[in-house]
């Protein structure tokens, strides 16, 4: 079965830095790949996906996430952090086949001024 | 714009009551799926459905059951509440995978469901 870690169950940046969320898959083949953000007492949004179309998949509100096949990673990225990024995001991925999503245990991103 | 809604935002209840939690999609999605969220832990799906009628079990089942009667709604049961239920529910809808991997899920805003 697949698993999905990352790194860090909080990260803290300052407003302007840039963002890094880490995420790597165990498959040996890669999955489907997933990146969904949660605002404060709200449910998940979708942030960006991996389609195989490109390698570098570019989502909502300026982030972007990299597909390694090499390190089996997938990690998110936002050149300048706003405050308003603060929020705890999941990575998630899906086996070739299945509907159902393997998340990870998110990480909270905290933006001080 | 796909909209997922439950029946509830704050829930608060007693050990040993039947609780439901309703959810209702509105985009003709075949799956539906129920997870609970706990710091720390992530996401864990407790049961998902493919269709009317037809249900799975997901990695955490054990004191729960569902019931999906029409396309659209999809309930998650607690058929005697205890406070290890204490969380958060979140319920989420998808076209099928099949053909279609890239498709994502669309969640609801949650349920927070508090067992006294």
């Amino acid at each position: 079965a697949q698993s999905v870690t990352q790194l860090g169950s909080h990260v803290s940046v300052s407003e302007g830095a840039l963002v890094l969320l880490r995420c790597n898959y165990s498959s040996s083949v890669p999955p489907y790949l997933f990146w969904y953000v949660q605002y404060p007492n709200q449910g998940l949004q979708l942030l960006l996906k991996y389609t195989s179309a490109a390698t570098l998949v570019k989502g909502i509100n300026g982030f972007e996430a990299e597909f390694k096949k090499s390190e089996t990673s997938f990690h998110l990225t936002k050149p300048s952090a706003h405050m308003s990024d603060a929020a705890e995001y999941f990575c998630a991925v899906r086996d070739s086949g299945y509907s159902t999503l393997t998340f990870g245990k998110g990480t909270m991103l905290l933006v001080s001024p | 714009d796909v909209k997922v809604t439950q029946s509830s935002r704050y829930l608060v209840k007693r050990t040993g009551e039947k609780v439901f939690l309703e959810c209702v999609q509105d985009m003709d999605h075949e799956n539906m799926f129920w997870y609970r969220q706990d710091p720390g832990l992530g996401l864990r799906l407790i049961y998902f459905s493919y269709d009317v009628k037809m249900k799975e079990k997901g990695d955490i089942p054990e004191g729960y059951s569902v019931s999906r009667e029409k396309k659209e709604r999809f309930s998650l049961i607690l058929e005697s509440a205890s406070t290890n239920q204490t969380s958060m529910y979140l319920c989420a809808s998808s076209p099928p995978a099949s053909g279609r991997p890239y498709n994502e899920q669309f969640f609801g805003p949650g349920t927070r469901l508090t067992v006294l």
